[in-house]
């Protein structure tokens, strides 16, 4: 069966640190890989996406980038984090328009 | 502005009660979901609709798609504390899920 897994599950980092989040899934290729970041407990917000290694869309300019150098890993980073990077930042694989989500990683830019 | 539009925003009702939440959108979706999220984990799929004017049923909830699928309701009978929680819908555009801003859920006990 197919797993995802994010870490870390708590970060603390000051303001001008750079941030690099990892996800991989398990037990399926080649799938669509997605970051969302999620502010409050309120909808998610869909920041990146990639349906394949290299490839990556961008849907909201900001101070992030995302790469994919393996087919089951998808990466999130930043050169200088923000206070407004703050947020509970999500994983997600795609399957037939239906999304399973890692546990999800609370970032506290201080 | 959100694509897909969830209301009520919050609700707090006593245990037994029942209610329902929306979600609406101008656009057409070829599917929608419903997931369910508690605090500091990832949403989980409830369940999935595709066809226009299609009724799932979970146990005690109970989905509905729009006949134009554009809109979708979710409602659950004799709510529990244990439903508490955040409910989002989604819909897929091209390879993009997109989800709704969420209704916050608080069942009493």
């Amino acid at each position: 069966s197919q797993t995802i897994h994010q870490w870390p599950a708590t970060l603390v980092q000051p303001v001008g640190s750079p941030l690099s989040l990892e996800c991989t899934v398990e037990g399926t290729s080649n799938p669509n890989l997605y970051w969302y970041r999620q502010a409050a407990g309120r909808g998610l917000q869909l920041l990146f996406y990639s349906v394949g290694i290299g490839q990556i869309s961008s849907e909201v300019p900001q101070n992030l980038s995302a790469s994919r150098p393996q087919d089951r890993q998808f990466i999130l980073s930043s050169k200088k984090l923000l206070l407004s990077d703050s947020g509970f930042y999500l994983c997600a694989w795609m399957e037939n328009t239906e999304a399973f989500f890692g546990q999800g990683t609370r970032l506290t830019v201080v | 502005t959100q694509l897909l539009e969830q209301s009520p925003q919050f609700l707090s009702i006593q245990e037994g009660e029942n209610l329902t939440v929306y979600c609406n959108s101008s656009s057409v979706f070829s599917s929608l979901q419903w997931y369910r999220q508690e605090p500091g984990e990832g949403p989980v799929l409830l369940v999935t609709v595709v066809t226009g004017g299609e009724v799932k049923k979970l146990k005690r909830l109970t989905f509905q798609f729009g006949d134009a699928r554009k809109d979708s309701s979710l409602h659950i009978t004799a709510a529990q504390p244990g439903d508490t929680g955040l409910y989002l819908c989604a819909g897929a555009l091209g390879n993009k899920l997109v989800f709704g801003a969420g209704t916050i859920l608080r069942v009493k006990s």
